[in-house]
């Protein structure tokens, strides 16, 4: 799996918007951009996935840059309850495997109330 | 909304001694995981699990480790000869077929003394 590289930590205040940035220069083209998040004490939990189109959900927008080497989680508008570590991976659309993940250290963002 | 369950949370075992943790994966979910995260370290993938029989698994996944589901709705993963190294946290996931979102358990913390 093509590997992904994240800025260790970031810092939002409350109530404004998030843009946490990814990096996937070597992305092949079948390959899923997936994003979970980990809340302290939690197991991760799926926030968003796309593959080359952006895309909305309840809980967040992906943003995927036209030669898909980048892109960005928004949220849009930040809460405490967003304090958590954000993973971007990528995983290859296979069909006959386990589609399992390899996280890497992520993106832990911090909200300042 | 379903949700995966682990039990324990918490379970201290001796060094040397077999530890079983258990999941019960969502109801129509057919792949099965484990991950492991030792503190202060990434989520790292074990083994992933579909139709009664492995599908991937990683170096971690030595011949200490086993896995099963026993009946229609645990899964199981063994380790026999448990060595400090194995103190960390153990998430099961669980994904329907057709979907690329993973729904992870709360973990199971072991504690290898």
């Amino acid at each position: 799996d093509a590997k992904t590289t994240q800025p260790n930590s970031m810092e939002s205040n409350e109530e404004e918007p998030v843009h946490l940035p990814c990096n996937h220069s070597t992305i092949s083209g079948t390959d899923y951009i997936h994003w979970y998040r980990q809340l302290p004490s939690q197991g991760p939990e799926y926030v968003i996935h796309g593959l080359t189109s952006n895309v909305n959900n309840r809980m967040a927008s992906l943003a995927i840059a036209e030669d898909r080497k980048s892109s960005t989680l928004i949220l849009h508008r930040a809460t405490l309850r967003d304090a958590a570590v954000y993973y971007c991976i990528l995983r290859d659309v296979a069909i006959y495997t386990g589609n399992q993940f390899y996280f890497g250290t992520g993106t832990s963002l911090t909200v300042i109330p | 909304e379903p949700e995966v369950t682990q039990t324990p949370s918490h379970q201290v075992t001796q060094m040397g001694q077999e530890v079983i943790l258990r999941c019960v994966p969502i109801s129509n979910h057919l792949y099965f995981y484990w991950y492991r995260q030792i503190l202060g370290q990434k989520v790292e993938f074990l083994v992933s699990f579909y139709n009664n029989e492995i599908s991937e698994k990683s170096e971690i996944f030595d011949d200490q480790f086993s896995v099963e589901r026993p009946d229609g709705s645990n899964f199981t993963l063994k380790i026999r000869s448990t060595k400090l190294e194995d103190s960390a946290m153990y998430f099961c996931a669980s994904r329907e077929v057709g979907s690329y979102e993973q729904y992870f358990g709360p973990g199971t913390r072991l504690t290898v003394t």
